[in-house]
C-alpha cells in the first residue's frame, strides 16, 4: 500500500515562474491537507481540502497560492509568481474519511528553490 | 487557540542513555497532542498521539510520552537512544478543527 506521493521531490523556478506542486492522497484517503516549513520551522498548516471541496484555507497566503483536489487525480498546490520567500518545503498530509486531522500521513514533501 | 513551545532546539545525548524531549502546550480546551519525526529529507511520521484517554502514551520505536496537565506538558521520552533515532522531532497540537500546529522542533543528535 503505498503512502502519499508528492512530486516533484525538487523544484527549482526563477523569480516570477509558476509553481505547481502534486500530491497523491494514500489509497481511500478523501482528506488533503498542506503545509509549509521554512527552514529552521516546524510546519505551518495552509489549506485542507476534500474531494472537490476547499473545506479550511485559513493558512494561505492570500495572494499568489490556490489549491485544488479535484474528482480525479492528485491534489494540486499552485503558486502563481514566484518569490525568494516562497523557497520552502512543502509537506502534503492524508486522512481516511473517518480520521479527520488526528490521522494524518505524511508524504516526503516537495523542497521548493526560487533563485 | 492552541499552540505548542518546544524547549531546546538541539538536544545531544550519548548512545544508551535517557532522551528527553520537552513540549509544552497552551490550549483552552482539552489538548491533543502529537509527536512526529522527520528524518532528513523525509516527510513526517508519527511517532504517538494523546487523545484524552491514558496520560502515559506508548508509541513507536520506543518512545513514549506523558500528558501532564498541571505542568502543560507532554514530554517525549526514551529509556536508551540508539544511532537511528538521530532525527528532527516536532511536537504538535491540534489546532481548531482541522489542522495541526506544530513546534519548532528539536534535533536530536546520538553520540557513540
Amino acid at each position: 500500500n503505498a503512502g502519499v506521493m508528492q512530486n516533484p521531490r525538487h523544484l527549482v523556478r526563477r523569480r516570477g515562474q509558476e509553481a505547481r506542486l502534486r500530491c497523491s492522497p494514500m489509497k481511500g484517503h478523501s482528506h488533503v491537507y498542506w503545509y509549509r516549513q521554512l527552514p529552521e520551522e516546524g510546519l505551518k498548516f495552509m489549506v485542507y481540502l476534500q474531494k472537490e471541496n476547499i473545506i479550511d484555507e485559513s493558512g494561505m497566503p492570500k495572494e499568489r497560492f490556490s489549491a485544488e483536489f479535484p474528482k480525479e487525480g492528485p491534489s494540486i498546490l499552485r503558486i502563481q509568481q514566484v518569490v525568494r520567500g516562497d523557497s520552502a518545503a512543502y509537506f502534503c498530509a492524508s486522512s481516511p474519511p473517518n480520521g479527520g486531522p488526528y490521522e494524518q500521513y505524511f508524504g516526503p514533501g516537495t523542497r521548493l528553490t526560487v533563485t | 487557540a492552541q499552540s505548542v513551545t518546544q524547549l531546546g532546539s538541539h538536544v545531544s545525548v550519548s548512545e544508551g542513555a535517557l532522551v528527553l524531549l520537552r513540549c509544552n502546550y497552551s490550549s483552552s480546551v482539552p489538548p491533543y497532542l502529537f509527536w512526529y519525526v522527520q528524518y532528513p529529507n523525509q516527510g513526517l511520521q508519527l511517532l504517538l498521539k494523546y487523545t484524552s484517554a491514558a496520560t502515559l502514551v506508548k508509541g513507536i520505536n520506543g518512545f513514549e510520552a506523558e500528558f501532564k496537565k498541571s505542568e502543560t506538558s507532554f514530554h517525549l521520552t526514551k529509556p536508551s537512544a540508539h544511532m537511528s533515532d538521530a532525527a528532527e522531532y516536532f511536537c504538535a497540537v491540534l489546532s481548531g478543527a482541522n489542522n495541526l500546529f506544530f513546534g519548532t522542533g528539536t534535533r536530536l543528535t546520538v553520540i557513540p
